[in-house]
């Protein structure tokens, strides 16, 4: 059974960059029928999906956020990262990882199964 | 961006009753829609994808329907543990959106 687990600290200064890493078991990263994805959810609100990578390397971001974001893969540690530069506490957020399955050459799809989430709070 | 509208925001139904679920896109989506699920700590759970296919796991009692603008998820007959937040998700073009939720609380 799939599972993914998002790691990393849970308090990021303002102007930071916030770095998580989501760790892949009971399946490869490198399938090629799979995007791996971030989605994120501020505390009471509604979710926002970040962008999705594929085991190449090839990356999709949302637009709102793309100017920030940089999503990797490292496929000999079966896990996928994300990096968010210079944050404000509108970033502050539940964060998600997430698998979404490629159908054609585009992972407009939908999102499972997901991580459990992991809260980052940016605060001085 | 194509913008997701979920109504009612709160939804109270009673244990055994049917609920209906909205969702509005701004843009047609064809069928390119799911539904999630979320409890309190928890992280969604896939319910319904391509508008009315259930996900692995999922329930008979939850159904979608609808296409292009209007979709709908249906619980019949609620148990205990359908009270959550429910999302729609379009993905039929970038980037991939939300809607705002809509909370079913017990009557």
């Amino acid at each position: 059974q799939l599972q993914l687990q998002e790691s990393g600290p849970g308090l990021v200064k303002p102007s930071e960059t916030l770095s998580l890493t989501c760790t892949v078991s009971g399946g490869s990263i490198s399938s090629s029928s799979y995007y791996w994805g971030w989605i994120r959810q501020p505390p009471g609100k509604g979710l926002e999906w970040i962008g999705s990578i594929y085991y190449s390397g090839s990356t999709y971001y949302n637009p709102s956020l793309k100017s920030r974001v940089t999503i990797s893969v490292d496929t000999s540690k079966n896990q996928f990262s994300l990096k968010l530069s210079s944050v404000t506490a509108a970033d502050t957020a539940v964060y998600y990882c997430a698998r979404v399955i490629l159908t054609g050459y585009l992972p407009l799809n939908w999102f499972d199964p997901w991580g459990q989430g992991t809260l980052v709070t940016v605060s001085s | 961006e194509i913008v997701m509208t979920q109504s009612p925001a709160t939804l109270s139904v009673s244990p055994g009753e049917r609920a209906t679920l909205s969702c509005r896109a701004s843009q047609s989506v064809s069928s390119n829609l799911a539904w999630y699920q979320q409890k309190p700590g928890q992280a969604p759970r896939l319910l319904i994808y391509g508008a009315s296919t259930r996900a692995t796991g999922i329930p008979a009692r939850f159904s979608g329907s609808g296409s292009g603008t209007e979709f709908t998820l249906t619980i019949s007959s609620l148990q205990s543990e359908d009270f959550a937040v429910y999302y729609c998700q379009q993905y039929n073009n970038w980037p991939h959106t939300f809607g705002q939720g809509t909370k079913l609380e017990i009557k």
